[in-house]
């Protein structure tokens, strides 16, 4: 069974750094498209950062340069760095598993998400 | 620039069927796209993948209820035999793009 788990979210102060965690289980991460998604309160879904499966990152115009998209392999652990947090970056985030070819790639599996603030 | 267009809100009665549009921008016709559920206060749902063939697969334990179809640069998210539990609001996605989001209520 494909489970995707995230911590690390937490209230952090404006221009704080915080990094989420997503442990996977029933798959391998190193084998898919892996992304992280936030929402923000009371808005849609927005794609923030995607990894693929030979390692090329992707980033959102809205967090290029301040997030960083990574995994440890030995861990089946996809991580989010964050960095320069603003208040706009306040938002539920979560971990999403992708199906992915040559012709583009489309989330198949959702974590639960973890909330992040950012406020002073 | 890829963008994904969905009607804000939808609203069909139980029992009855419901359509839901996504359309990929100019140029992108020929994308596929996922739809996925978001049921409220919880986080989404994949629900599946649809084709620009109108062929998809669907994700696990995903009801028959919910099929896919496509037209040109349209792609359609049918629920019929609508239930209380299908409020929802629903999204379209294909890389990194997402629909705007369709609320939809069952009346």
């Amino acid at each position: 069974e494909v489970q995707l788990v995230e911590t690390g979210g937490g209230l952090i102060q404006p221009g704080g750094s915080l990094r989420l965690s997503c442990a996977a289980s029933g798959f391998t991460v190193s084998s898919n498209y892996m992304s992280w998604v936030r929402q923000a309160p009371g808005k849609g879904l927005e794609w923030v950062s995607v990894i693929y499966s030979g390692g090329s990152t992707y980033y959102a115009d809205s967090v290029k340069g301040r997030f960083t998209i990574s995994r440890d392999n030995s861990k089946n652990t996809l991580y989010l760095q964050m960095n320069s947090l603003r208040a706009e970056d306040t938002a539920v985030y979560y971990c999403a598993r992708g199906i992915g070819y040559s012709s583009g790639w489309w989330v198949d599996y959702w974590g639960q998400g973890t909330l992040v603030t950012v406020s002073s | 620039q890829l963008v994904l267009t969905q009607s804000p809100s939808a609203s069909a009665s139980l029992g009855a069927s419901v359509k839901l549009t996504c359309t990929l921008s100019s140029g992108h016709s020929s994308y596929a796209i996922a739809w996925h559920q978001q049921q409220p206060e919880k986080g989404p749902r994949y629900l599946m993948k649809l084709n620009s063939d109108g062929s998809h697969s669907k994700g696990d334990g995903i009801p028959d209820r919910f099929s896919g179809s496509s037209s040109g640069a349209e792609r359609y998210l049918t629920i019929s035999s609508l239930q209380s539990e299908d409020e929802a609001d629903y999204y379209c996605q294909t890389r990194g793009v997402f629909g705007g989001g369709t609320k939809l209520t069952v009346l």
